[in-house]
């Protein structure tokens, strides 16, 4: 089973609102990964989590502050979110952050900043 | 500079070709590579990975992988209208010394399949 889960599919939130969007899985994967998508455009990495730390940080603006609760969540919050900030969010996970180990990827959350 | 090059599509092929996608990368350390399948408003799928040089098949599937001349391909054989996706070729390169390994994309090559 290689399932990644996102919720919620879909989130609409104006320039002052908080919100947070969560990942899941249930695979013993120790790493964690969030990653934006603009439409035609490759994921971009955002962060990284390896044995529930922050290991890579692609200088994402404060307003995404990440959590990993445990080595099965992990959470994006958003706060004061820009309308350039609307995307895919996608979450993945792999056995380990070490390189060559693959990354699945969840169904996404998709953004809309108004 | 760490480069993930794909051959620019629209890829079109009829309903049981040979559909070809091909990736170039520049960093001589790579060690492996991905290829993941994405429908519309979907997220990315992977599909196959491959780290040694040579062919690794997979149903209608086939990788290719030159390390030597830094390429690698996918094949897909008899394909089918419900291929048609976009297709995105990476590849892993440890980060910034690092042991840690990060994904680098390509564009992707968007292929049609028709009836």
């Amino acid at each position: 089973d290689t399932e990644v889960t996102q919720t919620p599919k879909h989130l609409v939130m104006g320039m002052t609102n908080k919100k947070s969007l969560k990942c899941e899985q249930h695979m013993g994967h120790r790493a964690m990964y969030w990653y934006k998508q603009k439409a035609k455009k490759p994921p971009e990495l955002m962060f990284v989590y390896s044995y529930e730390k922050l290991s890579i940080n692609e200088s994402v603006p404060s307003r995404f502050s990440p959590e990993c609760p445990n080595s099965s969540l992990l959470n994006l919050h958003l706060h004061a979110l820009q309308p350039e900030d609307s995307a895919l969010y996608l979450c993945a996970s792999s056995q380990d952050a070490l390189q060559g180990y693959e990354q699945y990827f969840g169904p996404g959350t998709r953004l809309t900043v108004t | 500079q760490k480069e993930v090059e794909q051959n620019s599509g629209p890829l079109s092929v009829p309903e049981g070709a040979i559909a070809s996608l091909n990736c170039t990368y520049s960093d001589r350390g790579s060690q492996s590579f991905f290829w993941y399948r994405q429908y519309s408003g979907k997220s990315p799928e992977l599909i196959m990975f491959i780290y040694s040089n040579g062919d690794k098949e997979d149903g209608r599937f086939t990788a290719q992988l030159n390390k030597a001349s830094q390429y690698v391909s996918l094949l897909i054989r008899d394909s089918q209208p419900s291929d048609s996706a976009t297709y995105l070729c990476a590849v892993n390169i440890n980060d910034r010394g690092s042991t840690l390994g990060r994904l680098y994309f390509g564009r992707g090559t968007q292929l049609t399949v028709w009836p």
